[in-house]
Protein backbone atom coordinates (compact mmCIF):
# COMPACT_ATOMS: atom_id res chain seq x y z
CA UNK A 1 0.00 0.00 0.00
CA UNK A 2 0.89 3.66 -0.03
CA UNK A 3 3.21 5.27 3.05
CA UNK A 4 4.84 9.05 3.16
CA UNK A 5 7.76 8.79 5.64
CA UNK A 6 9.01 12.23 6.88
CA UNK A 7 11.83 13.53 9.42
CA UNK A 8 10.52 13.53 13.19
CA UNK A 9 10.29 16.84 14.77
CA UNK A 10 10.61 18.98 16.23
CA UNK A 11 13.00 21.26 13.99
CA UNK A 12 14.09 24.41 15.08
CA UNK A 13 15.71 26.65 13.37
CA UNK A 14 16.64 30.65 13.96
CA UNK A 15 15.15 33.42 11.42
CA UNK A 16 17.09 33.29 8.07
CA UNK A 17 18.08 29.76 8.09
CA UNK A 18 17.67 27.36 5.48
CA UNK A 19 15.16 25.03 5.82
CA UNK A 20 14.72 21.34 4.58
CA UNK A 21 11.92 18.75 5.53
CA UNK A 22 12.86 15.28 4.08
CA UNK A 23 10.21 13.21 2.69
CA UNK A 24 10.22 9.57 0.91
CA UNK A 25 7.20 7.73 -0.38
CA UNK A 26 5.59 4.44 -1.18
CA UNK A 27 3.43 3.59 -3.46
CA UNK A 28 2.09 1.98 -6.64
CA UNK A 29 2.23 4.07 -10.11
CA UNK A 30 2.31 7.97 -10.26
CA UNK A 31 1.02 9.48 -7.15
CA UNK A 32 0.28 13.33 -6.96
CA UNK A 33 2.26 14.60 -4.16
CA UNK A 34 1.49 17.47 -1.61
CA UNK A 35 2.93 19.51 1.30
CA UNK A 36 0.11 20.69 3.83
CA UNK A 37 1.03 22.97 6.46
CA UNK A 38 -1.11 23.51 9.86
CA UNK A 39 -0.74 27.02 12.03
CA UNK A 40 -1.72 26.35 15.48
CA UNK A 41 -5.61 26.45 15.96
CA UNK A 42 -6.03 26.25 12.47
CA UNK A 43 -6.95 23.73 9.86
CA UNK A 44 -4.79 21.92 7.34
CA UNK A 45 -3.97 24.24 4.16
CA UNK A 46 -2.72 22.94 0.48
CA UNK A 47 1.28 24.83 0.65
CA UNK A 48 2.49 23.13 -2.87
CA UNK A 49 1.80 20.23 -4.81
CA UNK A 50 3.12 18.22 -8.04
CA UNK A 51 1.75 16.06 -10.39
CA UNK A 52 4.39 14.37 -11.84
CA UNK A 53 7.94 13.17 -11.90
CA UNK A 54 10.37 16.58 -12.15
CA UNK A 55 7.23 18.83 -11.44
CA UNK A 56 8.16 21.49 -9.13
CA UNK A 57 5.64 22.83 -6.30
CA UNK A 58 6.09 26.48 -5.01
CA UNK A 59 4.31 28.65 -2.77
CA UNK A 60 5.57 31.43 -0.27
CA UNK A 61 9.16 31.01 -0.89
CA UNK A 62 8.44 27.22 -0.18
CA UNK A 63 9.12 24.40 -2.91
CA UNK A 64 9.63 20.95 -3.38
CA UNK A 65 10.51 18.95 -6.87
CA UNK A 66 9.32 15.61 -7.16
CA UNK A 67 11.75 12.63 -7.98
CA UNK A 68 11.03 9.43 -9.04
CA UNK A 69 13.81 7.91 -9.04
CA UNK A 70 14.30 8.62 -5.50
CA UNK A 71 10.47 8.36 -4.53
CA UNK A 72 10.95 12.26 -2.75
CA UNK A 73 9.51 15.34 -2.54
CA UNK A 74 11.84 17.25 0.09
CA UNK A 75 10.14 20.32 1.16
CA UNK A 76 12.86 23.57 1.23
CA UNK A 77 12.59 27.25 2.37
CA UNK A 78 15.90 29.30 1.64
CA UNK A 79 15.07 31.94 4.47
CA UNK A 80 12.59 30.91 7.26
CA UNK A 81 10.46 33.56 9.34
CA UNK A 82 8.96 33.48 12.54
CA UNK A 83 5.86 33.15 10.72
CA UNK A 84 6.65 29.89 9.08
CA UNK A 85 6.15 27.90 12.63
CA UNK A 86 3.93 25.23 11.89
CA UNK A 87 3.12 21.81 11.39
CA UNK A 88 4.13 20.38 7.84
CA UNK A 89 2.74 17.34 6.60
CA UNK A 90 3.96 15.65 3.12
CA UNK A 91 1.15 13.67 1.28
CA UNK A 92 0.36 11.33 -1.59
CA UNK A 93 -2.52 10.61 -3.24
CA UNK A 94 -2.78 7.83 -5.91
CA UNK A 95 -4.44 8.31 -8.76
CA UNK A 96 -6.31 4.84 -8.52
CA UNK A 97 -7.40 5.69 -4.75
CA UNK A 98 -10.17 8.08 -5.46
CA UNK A 99 -8.46 11.11 -3.87
CA UNK A 100 -7.48 9.78 -0.83
CA UNK A 101 -4.43 11.11 1.05
CA UNK A 102 -2.11 9.18 2.86
CA UNK A 103 -0.16 11.13 5.37
CA UNK A 104 3.03 11.53 7.23
CA UNK A 105 3.31 11.73 10.26
CA UNK A 106 3.89 15.62 10.69
CA UNK A 107 7.08 17.57 11.00
CA UNK A 108 7.14 20.52 13.50
CA UNK A 109 8.51 23.37 12.61
CA UNK A 110 9.61 26.02 15.30
CA UNK A 111 11.20 29.62 14.30
CA UNK A 112 13.04 31.38 16.49
CA UNK A 113 14.44 35.06 16.15
CA UNK B 1 -12.89 31.06 -0.83
CA UNK B 2 -13.15 27.32 -0.38
CA UNK B 3 -13.83 27.42 3.33
CA UNK B 4 -14.84 24.40 5.37
CA UNK B 5 -16.10 24.57 8.95
CA UNK B 6 -16.56 22.30 11.88
CA UNK B 7 -18.90 22.74 15.08
CA UNK B 8 -18.52 22.00 17.48
CA UNK B 9 -14.42 23.01 17.87
CA UNK B 10 -14.55 20.87 21.11
CA UNK B 11 -16.70 18.77 23.28
CA UNK B 12 -16.42 17.23 26.00
CA UNK B 13 -19.00 14.19 26.69
CA UNK B 14 -19.59 11.14 29.17
CA UNK B 15 -18.81 7.57 28.47
CA UNK B 16 -22.17 5.47 27.02
CA UNK B 17 -23.24 8.78 25.04
CA UNK B 18 -23.26 9.92 21.16
CA UNK B 19 -21.67 12.76 19.83
CA UNK B 20 -22.27 14.13 16.66
CA UNK B 21 -19.67 16.51 14.54
CA UNK B 22 -20.81 18.81 11.76
CA UNK B 23 -18.56 19.47 8.67
CA UNK B 24 -19.63 22.14 6.15
CA UNK B 25 -18.41 23.66 2.77
CA UNK B 26 -18.76 27.45 3.23
CA UNK B 27 -18.73 28.84 -0.07
CA UNK B 28 -18.75 25.75 -2.24
CA UNK B 29 -20.30 22.78 -3.37
CA UNK B 30 -18.57 19.31 -2.01
CA UNK B 31 -19.05 16.15 -3.83
CA UNK B 32 -16.83 13.85 -1.72
CA UNK B 33 -16.26 15.03 2.02
CA UNK B 34 -13.66 12.59 4.67
CA UNK B 35 -13.12 12.04 8.08
CA UNK B 36 -9.88 11.92 9.53
CA UNK B 37 -8.76 11.27 12.58
CA UNK B 38 -5.54 12.62 14.22
CA UNK B 39 -3.88 11.37 17.31
CA UNK B 40 -1.20 13.38 19.56
CA UNK B 41 1.66 13.97 17.52
CA UNK B 42 0.48 11.27 15.03
CA UNK B 43 -0.74 11.46 11.35
CA UNK B 44 -4.45 12.31 9.79
CA UNK B 45 -5.45 8.72 9.83
CA UNK B 46 -8.42 8.33 7.14
CA UNK B 47 -11.53 6.90 8.65
CA UNK B 48 -14.66 7.22 5.62
CA UNK B 49 -14.92 8.97 2.60
CA UNK B 50 -18.41 10.28 1.76
CA UNK B 51 -20.35 11.33 -1.54
CA UNK B 52 -23.63 12.84 -1.20
CA UNK B 53 -26.73 10.99 -0.82
CA UNK B 54 -25.09 7.42 -0.88
CA UNK B 55 -23.22 5.20 2.12
CA UNK B 56 -20.04 6.13 2.90
CA UNK B 57 -17.07 4.45 2.33
CA UNK B 58 -15.43 3.08 5.43
CA UNK B 59 -11.54 2.29 5.80
CA UNK B 60 -10.64 -1.08 6.76
CA UNK B 61 -10.76 -1.38 10.77
CA UNK B 62 -13.33 1.54 11.28
CA UNK B 63 -16.14 0.71 12.98
CA UNK B 64 -19.33 2.02 10.82
CA UNK B 65 -21.51 0.94 13.59
CA UNK B 66 -19.55 3.42 15.76
CA UNK B 67 -19.02 6.01 14.12
CA UNK B 68 -22.24 6.90 11.51
CA UNK B 69 -21.68 9.38 8.51
CA UNK B 70 -24.12 10.90 6.74
CA UNK B 71 -23.53 13.45 3.92
CA UNK B 72 -27.13 14.94 3.52
CA UNK B 73 -26.63 17.45 0.80
CA UNK B 74 -23.61 18.64 -1.15
CA UNK B 75 -22.59 21.66 2.06
CA UNK B 76 -23.18 19.56 4.95
CA UNK B 77 -21.38 16.29 6.41
CA UNK B 78 -22.37 14.64 9.87
CA UNK B 79 -19.76 12.75 11.61
CA UNK B 80 -21.92 10.64 14.96
CA UNK B 81 -19.75 8.91 17.64
CA UNK B 82 -22.22 6.40 19.03
CA UNK B 83 -21.95 5.08 22.48
CA UNK B 84 -19.02 6.85 22.86
CA UNK B 85 -15.67 5.54 25.16
CA UNK B 86 -12.39 7.14 26.20
CA UNK B 87 -11.02 5.22 23.18
CA UNK B 88 -12.64 7.50 21.06
CA UNK B 89 -11.22 11.09 22.46
CA UNK B 90 -9.42 12.40 19.53
CA UNK B 91 -9.06 15.18 16.91
CA UNK B 92 -11.60 14.32 14.42
CA UNK B 93 -10.62 16.50 10.94
CA UNK B 94 -13.25 16.89 8.37
CA UNK B 95 -12.38 17.65 4.26
CA UNK B 96 -14.37 18.47 1.66
CA UNK B 97 -13.50 17.87 -2.31
CA UNK B 98 -15.07 20.05 -5.07
CA UNK B 99 -15.09 18.47 -8.64
CA UNK B 100 -14.67 15.40 -9.61
CA UNK B 101 -10.99 15.27 -10.98
CA UNK B 102 -8.15 12.78 -9.90
CA UNK B 103 -5.93 15.59 -8.06
CA UNK B 104 -8.90 17.47 -7.04
CA UNK B 105 -7.96 19.61 -4.12
CA UNK B 106 -9.37 18.96 -0.31
CA UNK B 107 -9.94 21.29 1.84
CA UNK B 108 -9.66 20.81 5.15
CA UNK B 109 -11.54 22.36 8.24
CA UNK B 110 -10.16 23.04 11.72
CA UNK B 111 -11.09 20.12 13.33
CA UNK B 112 -12.82 19.00 16.70
CA UNK B 113 -11.65 18.07 19.72
CA UNK B 114 -13.32 15.34 21.39
CA UNK B 115 -13.06 14.31 25.00
CA UNK B 116 -14.88 11.29 26.12
CA UNK B 117 -14.81 11.29 30.32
Amino acid sequence: GNSVTQMEGPVTLSEEAFLTINCTYTATGYPSLFWYVQYPGEGLQLLLKATKADDKGSNKGFEATYRKETTSFHLEKGSVQVSDSAVYFCALSGRGGGNKLTFGTGTQLKVEL
Amino acid sequence: GAVVSQHPSWVICKSGTSVKIECRSLDFQATTMFWYRQFPKQSLMLMATSNEGSKATYEQGVEKDKFLINHASLTLSTLTVTSAHPEDSSFYICSAQRGDYAISEQYFGPGTRLTVT
